[in-house]
């Protein structure tokens, strides 16, 4: 169990500009989820994915914001015409379903800056 | 939606004291979990605890469901303990299952001096 991998750690970007994020699952998790974080809050919930179905999306991800999790493993977040709005942290979690229990693992983030 | 307010918002605490954090919320749940997200921006799973009371180390949480609250417990604090403590809540139930769409209070920075 290597934890939840997000990569790159740091993005600095101008406004206008593409960015694309990628979240590595703990392995065998089959739901994962993307939040986002900005300063002195807390996380807040995009979206959500089951194995490689989105089955649902927050009305904080306007339509320049899309996700994917092909083939139910890594998944990717990208955000199309970056606004300064959107500097943030960019989390990850997954988990795995036992029961009635379901505890989240978060990695350490993407950090988005839009100059 | 569901509401979340921690308390207190900030706490300063000398190595070795003990403290206890609040997480009030507006509506019954079927997910609740304590994070601590350390100065390097991670967040730490502590507890999944929707109801009842867990101890692991020197943390324990009690939540009282029917009464719509969980505390936090960190004995004999240490500087590592320093950080932002969320509480984090769902009470979405479509036929029985749950999942982590998590509303999370603001927070409790706690600080931990030598």
């Amino acid at each position: 169990d290597t934890g939840v991998s997000q990569n790159p750690r740091h993005k600095i970007t101008k406004r206008g500009q593409n960015v694309t994020f990628r979240c590595d699952p703990i392995s065998e998790h089959n739901r994962l989820y993307w939040y986002r974080q900005t300063l002195g809050q807390g996380p807040e919930f995009l979206t959500y994915f089951q194995n490689e179905a989105q089955l649902e999306k927050s009305r904080l991800l306007s339509d320049r914001f899309s996700a994917e999790r092909p083939k139910g493993s890594f998944s990717t977040l990208e955000i199309q015409r970056t606004e300064q709005g959107d500097s943030a942290m960019y989390l990850c979690a997954s988990s795995l379903v036992s029961g009635s229990n379901e505890k989240l693992f978060f990695g350490s983030g993407t950090q988005l800056s839009v100059l | 939606g569901i509401q979340v307010e921690q308390s207190p918002p900030d706490l300063i605490l000398q190595e070795g004291a003990n403290s206890t954090l609040r997480c009030n919320f507006s509506d019954s749940v079927n997910n609740l979990q304590w994070f601590h997200q350390n100065p390097w921006g991670q967040l730490i799973n502590l507890f999944y605890i929707p109801s009842g009371t867990k101890q692991n180390g020197r943390l324990s949480a009690t939540t009282v469901a029917t009464e719509r609250y969980s505390l936090l417990y960190i004995s004999s604090s240490q500087t590592t303990d320093s950080g932002v403590y969320f509480c984090a809540v769902d009470n979405f139930n479509a036929g029985g299952t749950i999942y982590g769409k998590l509303t999370f209070g603001q927070g409790t920075i706690l600080t931990v001096h030598p």
